[in-house]
């Protein structure tokens, strides 16, 4: 096990197309959370899962925005009817127990045109 | 509302030369204050976690420690190859979302 894998690593797509991007966490991690970075910015929290179970979404999260996490391993993140503002590296990452220490895949960077 | 500030927002170097990167925190009920490094194009990578005022942690040429408001990362004598962005993190009692700063970009220069 190498760590995080996003996939794809980019998409380019026209505005009002969705989107689904697919993470696969380091197996034996129970916890996976998504994130958005856009340049100049810290990341940006979307969503938690423990397990199958969506525990947090942040309030910013649009619902256009969906994550699901099928069997409590890999998780999809879509985005429906893309927007230019979508535009961003989308961030999973993945933890074994309670806490920050998470290891963060290399991102899916997404450009709305 | 929870606040992560970092400063200075670039910071350049000559190798061998030593600073500091300060990263302020106003939240409610710390659970831990975390430090990443991240490389153009890649995901962050996690380098220290800090849970109380007073502690301190190290890893080669970085210290991190904390206070009851703030967050230092130490970089003694740097190398080029510790160019990169600086993220510092905070994770409140409430939630398991960490809320990031915007980071300090670092280029050391031979």
């Amino acid at each position: 096990d190498t760590g995080v894998s996003q996939n794809p690593r980019h998409k380019i797509t026209k505005r009002g197309q969705n989107v689904t991007f697919r993470c696969d966490p380091i197996s034996e991690h129970n916890r996976l959370y998504w994130y958005r970075q856009t340049l100049g910015q810290g990341p940006e929290f979307l969503t938690y899962f423990q397990n199958e179970a969506q525990l947090e979404k942040s309030r910013l999260l649009s619902d256009r925005f969906s994550a699901e996490r099928p069997k409590g391993s890999f998780s999809t993140l879509e985005i429906q009817r893309t927007e230019q503002g979508d535009s961003a590296m989308y961030l999973c990452a993945s933890s074994h127990g309670l806490g920050g220490s998470y290891t963060f895949g290399s991102g899916t960077r997404l450009t709305v045109v | 509302e929870d606040q992560v500030t970092q400063s200075p927002e670039a910071l350049r170097l000559q190798e061998g030369e030593s600073s500091s990167l300060n990263c302020s925190y106003t939240v409610s009920g710390l659970r831990g204050l975390f430090w990443y490094r991240q490389d153009p194009g890649k995901g962050p990578e996690f380098l220290f976690t800090l849970y109380s005022a007073g502690e301190e942690k190290e890893k080669e040429r970085l210290k991190a420690t904390l206070t009851k408001k703030e967050s230092f990362l130490h970089i003694t004598a740097p190398k080029p190859e510790d160019s990169a962005t600086y993220l510092c993190a905070a994770q409140t009692n409430s939630g398991y979302a960490l809320n990031f700063g915007k980071g300090t970009s670092l280029l050391v220069t031979p």
